[in-house]
């Protein structure tokens, strides 16, 4: 079956333009989790979305990152005002419901801010 | 401050040998942990977890041992192959099975398992 996917799967911006970036889960996953990895860093949590629950913004770096989901579906990642410091790949998860289950990840978007 | 710790940013180990990869860990809240295997260009791939209640979980050729006490987990991987050549992410979270929560997982740094021929 189709796993989840993002877009667009690299993305080369200017400093102080925005980006959204597009993540698809796994259709029936009502968890949707942002993660954002650095160069020579691990993963880091972003923001977590559970079915109609308000968002687990805890992640999120600076009041220039904000995410939304439509419903159990498609999720935006929006970058404003980029900053080079914001040049990392952005991988998207899903999983079925609660945090104890099995995340499934997209192949990520690489967003380079020059 | 980390609280995910995966002190070998690389590790070789010849093929049909053991591969043992560690991760630490310091936040006494986590009561989940999982082990991810990552290729260039591709998302993470869930491989094996295991959860507080237990000390060992095997499936196939992988193993994940945790030893609360010292806050510690490893992955053994026996016998090791030239396909688990990547790079494997310690992951771990803090909610128990009550369900709902809103944590995501913290995450290692890696490590770059090389399996030599």
């Amino acid at each position: 079956g189709a796993g989840v996917s993002q877009s667009p799967s690299n993305k080369v911006t200017e400093k102080g333009k925005d980006v959204e970036l597009r993540c698809d889960p796994i259709s029936g996953h009502t968890a949707l989790y942002w993660y954002r990895q650095r160069l020579g860093q691990g993963l880091e949590f972003l923001i977590y979305f559970q079915g109609n629950s308000a968002p687990d913004k805890s992640g999120l770096p600076s009041d220039r990152f904000s995410a939304e989901r439509t419903g159990e579906s498609v999720s935006t990642l929006t970058i404003q005002r980029t900053q080079q410091e914001d040049s990392a790949v952005y991988l998207c998860a899903s999983s079925l419901s609660t945090i104890q289950e099995t995340q499934y990840f997209g192949p990520g978007t690489r967003l380079l801010v020059l | 401050d980390q609280q995910v710790k995966q002190n070998s940013p690389s590790l070789s180990v010849q093929e049909g040998r053991i591969s043992i990869l560690n991760c630490d860990y310091t936040n006494s809240m986590f009561d989940y942990f999982l082990w991810y295997k990552k290729y260039p260009a591709e998302g993470p791939t869930f491989l094996i977890s295991i959860s507080s209640i237990k000390d060992k979980n095997e499936d196939g050729r992988f193993t994940v041992f945790l030893n609360k006490s010292a806050k510690h987990l490893s992955l053994h991987i026996v016998p090791s192959q030239p396909g688990d050549s990547a790079v494997y992410f310690c992951a771990a979270t803090g909610r128990r099975y009550s369900g709902g929560g809103a944590d995501g997982l913290t995450f290692g740094k890696g490590t770059h398992l090389i399996i030599q021929p």
